[in-house]
């Protein structure tokens, strides 16, 4: 089985700080790794993702997520956040073979002016 | 961009009643899902659909709930008799073919069952 661990519920940065929200994941096998931000009253919009290669991938609005896979953690990172990232972040996951995503929980962030 | 469209974006509904949330996945995707949000919830697969079958299925999905392709464009949930535990938001998804990876998201049905 296929899951996703989002430890944190919160994250609270000011503007400008860096931003980073964290994801560790358990699958059977490669994983494919992707983050997906969720505003207010509006669907899951993709982000990014990993699937085979560099380690980092960079994604929209200046994200960017590192895959660890002696950690097996997939952090979403953003080195200088904006009130406008202020969203519900979820990481997901699924298997090689496995036609469906694993959410994780959510972070909401909030960037405070 | 294409998009996944949804509609209702919101249905209220009494508790006992039937209620079919519909979809229209991008034109030239093969596999459709429907997954739910309760609030404050994580986001839950439900089931996908290919090939005009049901492929996989979690166990949220009972006997209450179907899927249809009705036609070429239209993806259908339908919830046979509501509960109020079945309170969520429903989502869409479509994907060209698994190994584009890449899930395509409706906005969402927001489904209130009093």
């Amino acid at each position: 089985a296929q899951s996703v661990a989002q430890p944190e519920d919160q994250v609270n940065v000011a503007e400008g700080n860096p931003l980073t929200v964290k994801c560790t994941y358990s699958v059977s096998g490669n994983p494919y790794l992707f983050w997906y931000v969720q505003y207010p009253n509006r669907g899951l919009q993709f982000l990014l993702k990993y699937i085979t290669g560099d380690n980092l991938v960079k994604g929209s609005y200046g994200f960017e997520a590192e895959f660890n896979k002696s950690q097996t953690s997939f952090h979403l990172k953003k080195p200088s956040a904006l009130v406008s990232d202020s969203a519900l972040y979820f990481c997901a996951v699924r298997g090689f073979n496995d036609y469906k995503l694993s959410f994780g929980a959510g972070t909401t962030v909030t960037v405070r002016a | 961009e294409p998009e996944v469209t949804q509609t209702p974006s919101h249905q209220v509904t009494q508790m006992g009643q039937e209620v079919i949330l519909r979809c229209v996945p991008i034109s030239n995707h093969l596999y459709f899902y429907w997954y739910r949000q309760i609030l404050g919830q994580k986001v839950e697969f439900l089931v996908s659909f290919y090939n005009n079958e049901i492929s996989e299925k979690s166990e949220i999905f009972d006997d209450q709930f179907s899927v249809e392709r009705p036609d070429g464009s239209n993806f259908t949930l339908k919830i046979r008799s509501t509960k109020l535990e079945d309170s969520a938001m429903y989502f869409c998804a479509s994907i060209g073919q698994p190994m584009a990876n890449v899930l395509t998201f409706g906005a969402g049905s927001r489904l209130t069952v009093l």
